[in-house]
């Protein structure tokens, strides 16, 4: 079955920097990447996806990036803000035909923005 | 604003005592998923139905673990005996199936679970 790593797994920056999380995936299958951030206390939430057929996505101040043929993708935060300061999943997926199947989560990256 | 519902928010139980959460997916979702979170192992799939049946249950410690969806409003995840290394937040989620499919998953605020 798939497996998802993901590095660091705390990452401190300062504010206004940028922040890189990066994750590995096992199956080459897998053709939907999505993250979530988890607040304190809070569920996780989706905030940016990424679909085998593109390379790259950007939303604001974040963006992903896919490479498929090495099987792993990033997401990059720039300008980075305290209110970033959160848990950061990466995660895989098989989906086809309009099913939203199992997603199959990285460990989590404690991102801590430093005012 | 539709929600993901889940009870109990806090549960606090002693070894050997049956748990039994509840789950109600968004309106309209006919895909539903149970994750463990542990700071350990992160977010596990221990479960996850499509109308209502279960497609794969594989992460789920089948001896005293069982998920079951009476209906399509309601997901139950029950624990029976529980034992302290259950000690975990456990989301539930929904999804739905439609074209285009945006994949995403609502989590619900999750049941926090400490067995004594």
């Amino acid at each position: 079955g798939e497996n998802v790593e993901q590095h660091p797994s705390t990452l401190s920056v300062q504010e206004g920097d940028s922040a890189v999380i990066k994750c590995t995936y096992s199956d080459s299958a897998s053709n939907y990447f999505p993250w979530y951030k988890q607040e304190l206390g809070k569920r996780p939430q989706l905030i940016i996806d990424i679909r085998s057929n593109v390379g790259e996505k950007k939303d604001q101040r974040i963006a992903v990036t896919l490479n498929k043929t090495a099987k792993h993708f990033s997401l990059h935060i720039t300008e980075t803000q305290p209110e970033d300061s959160a848990v950061y999943f990466c995660a895989a997926s098989m989906n086809y035909g309009g099913a939203t199947n199992k997603l199959i989560f990285g460990t989590g990256t404690l991102l801590a923005v430093q005012p | 604003d539709a929600r993901v519902t889940q009870t109990p928010r806090h549960k606090v139980t002693e070894m050997g005592q049956e748990v039994t959460m509840r789950c109600q997916p968004i309106l309209g979702h006919n895909t539903v998923f149970w994750y463990r979170q542990t700071m350990m192992q992160g977010l596990e799939l221990l479960a996850y139905f499509r109308n209502r049946a279960p497609l794969d249950d594989s992460g789920m410690p089948k001896d005293r673990f069982s998920a079951e969806m009476p209906d399509a409003t309601l997901a139950t995840l029950k624990i029976q005996p529980s034992e302290p290394r259950d000690s975990a937040v456990y989301f539930c989620a929904s999804a739905i199936v439609r074209q285009p499919n945006t994949g995403e998953l609502f989590f619900g605020e999750g049941s926090r679970l400490t067995v004594l």
